[in-house]
C-alpha cells in the first residue's frame, strides 16, 4: 500500500520568491511519482512525473521536481513564482509495476502568492 | 475544445435517489478512472477501466457502478445517494501502455450535492 504526506498545508509566498512545496511517500517497490495542480472550482491538471532516470524532472511553467530515495521524497520547487500560481498541488505516487494503476493523493499543499 | 467532458457540472438530489454521472474522453485513452473530493477527505481513487473492462475498484459500496457504454465513456451510477455522498466526482483517463507510465488527464468534475 502506498501512501502520501505533504506536510504543509499552506504555503504563502510573495511574487519572485522561490518555493518548494514538500512530497513524501512510503512505497516498498518501485514508484511513479506525480504532481497536480488545481486552480478553485477547476479539475487537476498535470505539472510533471517520474518514474526512473534523472531524478531532476521539469515540468510545465517553471516547475521542477527533484525524487531522492533515501528521503522518500518528490519535492516540487519553482525559482520565481506568480501570482497565477496561487492553487492547491498535490503530489500523486502510483505503484510503478502497473500502468494505468490508480494515483494516490496527498492531502495538497495550498500556495497563495501574493503581490 | 475540452478533451474530458463531464456533465452535469453541478447536481442536487435527493437522499435516496439515483443519479447518473456522465464522462466522456476524447484523448485517444484506453484507461479511464473515476475520483472522488470531498471536504472530509482528501482525493480519493474509485475506480479504473482499461478497455471497457473494470481494472481496479476501491469502493466499498456497491452503490457505485461504474457504466462503459463506449470505449470513451465511463459513467458512474450511484444509487440510494446519502449526504455523505455529496463530493466532487472527477472523471480521468490515460493511455494505457505497458511498460509506459502516461499521466493521467482529469475532467473539470461534477459537484454532487444530497440533501
Amino acid at each position: 500500500t502506498q501512501t502520501v504526506s505533504q506536510s504543509d498545508a499552506h504555503v504563502t509566498v510573495f511574487e519572485g520568491d522561490s518555493v518548494e512545496l514538500r512530497c513524501n511517500y512510503s512505497y516498498g517497490g518501485s514508484i511513479y511519482l506525480s504532481w497536480y495542480i488545481q486552480h478553485h472550482g477547476h479539475g487537476l491538471q498535470f505539472l510533471l512525473k517520474y518514474y526512473s532516470g534523472n531524478p531532476v524532472v521539469q515540468g510545465v511553467n517553471g516547475f521542477e521536481a527533484e525524487f531522492s530515495k533515501s528521503d522518500s521524497s518528490f519535492h516540487l520547487r519553482k525559482a520565481s513564482v506568480h501570482w497565477s500560481d496561487s492553487a492547491v498541488y498535490f503530489c500523486a505516487v502510483s505503484a510503478g509495476n502497473n500502468a494505468g494503476a490508480k494515483l494516490t493523493f496527498g492531502g495538497g499543499t495550498r500556495l497563495t502568492v501574493r503581490p | 475544445d475540452p478533451k474530458i467532458i463531464q456533465k452535469p457540472k453541478y447536481l442536487v438530489a435527493v437522499t435516496g435517489s439515483e443519479k447518473i454521472l456522465i464522462c466522456e474522453q476524447y484523448l485517444g485513452h484506453n484507461a479511464m478512472y473515476w475520483y472522488r473530493q470531498s471536504a472530509k477527505k482528501p482525493l480519493e481513487f474509485m475506480f479504473s477501466y482499461s478497455y471497457q473492462k473494470l481494472m481496479d475498484n476501491q469502493t466499498a459500496s456497491s452503490r457505485f457502478q461504474p457504466q462503459s457504454s463506449k470505449k470513451n465513456h465511463l459513467d458512474l451510477q450511484i444509487t440510494a445517494l446519502k449526504p455523505d455522498d455529496s463530493a466532487t466526482y472527477f472523471c480521468a483517463s490515460s493511455r494505457r501502455d505497458w511498460g509506459n507510465y502516461a499521466e493521467q488527464f482529469f475532467g473539470p468534475g461534477t459537484r454532487l450535492t444530497v440533501l
